[in-house]
């Protein structure tokens, strides 16, 4: 059975960090692409940024460009969302979503989510 | 690559037939998926690569299209469906998702 469980969101000031975790199991993790969707308090889903198998590759939305950094660790089934400079409008539930093994593809798998909220 | 769902919002009765549209801005080819969002749950994956209905989904849902429109049907529309839906492109970087349609059941 396939499960993503994320962990480490909460509640941030402006400007500050965070790093979200995304455990996965039950398939061959290092196969596939994963990817990080939000979605903010009563509004649609946003995708945020995603990564293929081998890590060799990453993409992020403009939202998030210099700000956020992806990465996972293949050894370990576990995918990284490195938030820094962290903005009011960044507040959301994190989702963790299993892609496809190529670069950009639909997301079969979701984490239940992980809220960050960034508020003074 | 934007991507625009109509209606932004449906109520059908219990058995009628449920039709969402949802266009993107340039050619996606079939890279397009589906996916129905109920309140505090994940999104699930409904339909992929525009028609291919996702292993356990119910055969009352179906997808066609292809290029830049594309619909979502429920043939015969069950309480348990009311819900959010998504579209979703993944012809290219950022991947984007449309605004969603909420389907209400009378």
């Amino acid at each position: 059975e396939v499960q993503l469980l994320e962990s480490g969101g909460g509640l941030v000031q402006p400007g500050g960090s965070l790093r979200l975790s995304c455990a996965a199991s039950g398939f061959n993790f290092r196969t596939y692409a994963m990817s990080w969707v939000r979605q903010a308090p009563g509004k649609g889903l946003e995708w945020v940024s995603g990564i293929i198998g081998s890590g060799g590759s990453t993409n992020l939305a403009d939202s998030v460009k210099g700000r956020f950094t992806i990465s996972r660790d293949n050894s370990k089934n576990t995918l990284f969302l490195q938030m820094n400079s962290l903005r009011v409008e960044d507040t959301a539930v994190y989702y963790c979503a299993k892609g496809g093994i190529g670069v950009a593809d639909n997301f079969d798998y979701w984490g239940q989510g992980t809220l960050v909220t960034v508020s003074s | 690559i934007q991507m625009t769902q109509s209606p932004s919002s449906v109520s059908a009765s219990v058995g009628e037939k449920v039709i969402i549209t949802c266009r993107a801005s340039l050619d996606v080819s079939t890279w397009l998926g589906w996916y129905q969002q109920k309140p505090g749950k994940a999104p699930k994956l409904l339909i992929y690569s525009a028609s291919s209905l996702q292993s356990g989904v119910p055969s009352r849902f179906s997808g066609s299209g292809s290029g830049t429109h594309f619909t979502l049907a429920i043939s015969s529309l069950q309480p348990e469906d009311s819900a959010v839906y998504y579209c979703q492109q993944a012809n290219g970087f950022p991947l984007t998702f449309g605004g969603g349609t909420k389907v209400e059941v009378k």
